[in-house]
């Protein structure tokens, strides 16, 4: 596709639920990065690929935040147990390698109920 | 550990005002500076960037230069447009172990709104 694809656009779920965010990265990028978007803050860094592989995943903010990649391309964040605080919009950005500019996709906003 | 302060907004400007976003930074190293823009009902955008010191990164009539003696980023437009409200976030590159990318540091965003 020509840019970052990210679904679903919204998601409402019940505290205690698991969910699962995908992320469809620009062809060819090699690189593909999970941020989180809270309100009142910055952008949070979660987790980095590069390939299928996840080199810095010092960003999730506990264990019930997962994420893995599949054939160099898609990914998924999957959050288990979801609490009132994981409410945020989930952003993927994916970049070529060796470089620095990121491409981002719209977001997934995440409300916990 | 390497931060970005941006100012707080929002920014209320008329239109063809000038525009000053002030972005300052810690880090170690030579990081690489960005400002990113998400237009109302867009994701975030590329505005421009710089990797070394006294570099300008310039488009669509912003410019931002590269001061490694006061550490900023400032963002600058001589005349905005009602076309330019958007939230504006200032960014540096930080190194990762493997491999050449980087993971990009956020300031908090100011958001601009430019009336006619």
């Amino acid at each position: 596709g020509a840019g970052v694809s990210q679904s679903p656009s919204n998601k409402v779920t019940e505290k205690g639920k698991d969910v699962e965010l995908r992320c469809d990265p620009i062809s060819g990028h090699t690189a593909l990065y999970w941020y989180r978007q809270s309100l009142g803050q910055g952008l949070e860094f979660l987790i980095y690929f590069q390939g299928n592989s996840a080199p810095d995943k010092s960003g999730l903010p506990s264990d019930r935040f997962s994420a893995e990649r599949t054939g160099g391309s898609v990914s998924t964040l999957t959050i288990q147990r979801t609490q009132q605080e994981d409410s945020a919009v989930y952003l993927c950005a994916s970049s070529l390698a060796g470089r620095s500019e990121a491409f981002f996709g719209q977001g997934t906003r995440l409300t916990v109920v | 550990g390497n931060s970005v302060t941006q100012m707080e907004g929002p920014v209320t400007l008329s239109e063809e005002a000038f525009l000053t976003i002030n972005c300052t930074y810690t880090a170690t190293g030579y990081p690489s500076l960005f400002w990113y823009v998400q237009y109302p009902g867009e994701g975030l955008q590329l505005l421009l960037k710089a990797t070394k010191a006294d570099d300008k990164g310039s488009n669509k009539g912003f410019e931002a230069t590269y001061r490694k003696e006061t550490t900023s980023f400032h963002l600058e437009k001589g005349s905005v447009q009602v076309s330019d409200s958007a939230v504006y976030f200032c960014a540096l590159s930080e190194g990762f172990n493997a491999g050449n990318n980087r993971k990009l540091i956020w300031g908090l965003g100011t958001s601009l709104a430019v009336n006619p």
